[in-house]
């Protein structure tokens, strides 16, 4: 079945230092989207990318769709204290299936 | 416009007995997921449902099931609990099948089972 491999799965860095995060797939997606798990929350949306190649800004977060469309990353610039949490990539395959395959994560922590 | 509301907050049991989840919808979203959350795991797909039927399954076992309701409201259903069933259950609502449609998460139930 269709496998979403993210790496890192923990970062640490420095509040103002970049954070980036990737995505891989098994397979070829329609499309991927990202979410944001803050401590003790649950998942929020933050973004989908559905074209080829699409870079996608949100402030301090640039998203990028890989050209053959089976990887994605998330980078952020400048790291806050407010950017911590877990960081999920979620990927459907081209063609008829349509169930949302989640990446492991990546929790990141900001040290002040 | 209201959430994604689950309910129970917080449930323990224990193994062998067996536990209903609740799950509302935003206003007008007509399709549910169900995730099972767990540490080692991350977010498994259990299943989906639409117009009270069900699209899409995750590969968990037949312990796990669930049903939605003509008003879109889900529950999920969980017999002989083991030890391993201890998760945090997040409940996922959209719009509609479409392969692009956001999916809203609720709070969570965590469930515990001792």
């Amino acid at each position: 079945g269709q496998q979403v491999m993210q790496i890192p799965q923990y970062q640490h860095v420095q509040e103002g230092e970049d954070f980036t995060t990737y995505c891989n797939s098994s397979t070829t997606l329609s499309n991927i989207q990202w979410y944001k798990q803050r401590p003790g929350g649950h998942p929020v949306f933050l973004i989908q990318l559905v074209k080829s190649g699409e870079v996608k800004k949100q402030k301090r977060l640039t998203f990028q769709f890989g050209e053959a469309k089976k990887n994605s990353s998330l980078h952020i610039t400048a790291t806050q204290t407010t950017d911590v949490g877990t960081y999920f990539c979620a990927g459907r395959a081209s063609g008829s299936a349509r169930q949302l395959t989640f990446g492991s994560g990546t929790q990141l922590t900001v040290l002040p | 416009k209201a959430g994604v509301t689950q309910t129970p907050r917080y449930l323990i049991k224990t193994r062998g007995q067996q536990v209903t989840l609740s799950c509302s919808p935003i206003s007008g979203h007509r399709s549910v997921s169900w995730y099972q959350q767990t540490p080692g795991q991350g977010l498994q797909f259990l299943f989906e449902y639409f117009s009270e039927t069900q699209r899409n399954k995750g590969n968990f076992p037949g312990r796990f099931s669930g049903r939605q309701f003509s008003n879109s409201r889900s529950e999920m259903n969980v017999s002989t609990l083991e030890l391993g069933d201890s998760a945090l259950y997040l409940c996922a609502s959209s719009l509609s099948l479409a392969g692009t449609d956001t999916q809203y998460f609720g709070p969570g139930t965590r469930l515990t089972v001792l």
